[in-house]
């Protein structure tokens, strides 16, 4: 299994938006609605952001929402804030109890 | 409260076994969810190692798959990684956590280094 492919950098001012992607295969992303986000700060553990898609863990802004189209699902963080300035990973479940991870995105806030 | 701890040594030398063991509060591992292992190379991505349910069941990836146990004991509400014949590559940060679909609870992670 490879790898979901993410942007390895984005980047907006506070305030502003950004969308993250993450592209799979049909046996991954597209095949199931459990892609699921994390976010990580240096040194800290990852931390679940997103779950199934579009859920959000209790405690965890709604600024952070999550979307899926086809082979693609995508993280949109609205209102930027300086603590959203981290690493942001994506996950799919690839069927057989198996699961993948994205390659990592670092967000900067300008 | 959900709380997972990695131990285990923090330096292994190559072609040796590193064993990590991550121990668990707030929930028994035997009521259900899996439990599993992820680990991140320095300055890299994270990569799934593998699960194990609370049936004993274990999953792993398979590209490691040739070289990696996950064992359980419940009576010590802790689950065990077995990472065999390792070099350089293995070298990495690895977290346990409790998954279902998605991985919901964290460890704060264990440095291993594969040195001679």
């Amino acid at each position: 299994q490879s790898a979901l492919t993410q942007p390895p950098s984005a980047s907006g001012s506070p305030g502003q938006s950004v969308t993250i992607s993450c592209t799979g295969a049909s046996s991954d992303v597209g095949d199931y609605n459990y892609v699921s986000w994390y976010q990580q700060h240096p040194g800290k553990a990852p931390k679940l952001m997103i779950y199934e898609v579009t859920k959000r863990p209790s405690g965890v802004p709604d600024r952070f929402s999550g979307s899926k189209s086809g082979n693609t699902a995508s993280l949109t963080v609205s209102g930027l804030q300086a603590e959203d300035e981290a690493d942001y990973y994506c996950s799919s479940y690839a069927g057989s109890n198996n699961y993948v991870f994205g390659t990592g995105t670092k967000v900067s806030v300008l | 409260q959900v709380q997972l701890q990695e131990s285990g040594p923090g330096l292994v030398k190559p072609s040796e076994t590193l064993s990590l063991t991550c121990g668990v509060s707030g929930y028994s591992i035997s009521s259900g969810y899996y439990w599993g292992w992820i680990r991140q190379p320095p300055g890299k991505g994270l990569e799934w190692i593998g699960n194990i349910h609370h049936s004993a069941s274990t999953y792993y990836n398979p590209s490691l798959k040739s070289r990696v146990t996950i064992s359980a004991d419940t009576s010590k509400n802790q689950f065990s990684l077995k990472l065999s014949s390792v070099t350089a590559a293995d070298t990495a940060i690895y977290y346990c956590a409790r998954v279902l679909l998605n991985f919901g609870y964290w460890g704060q992670g264990t440095v291993v280094t594969v040195s001679s």
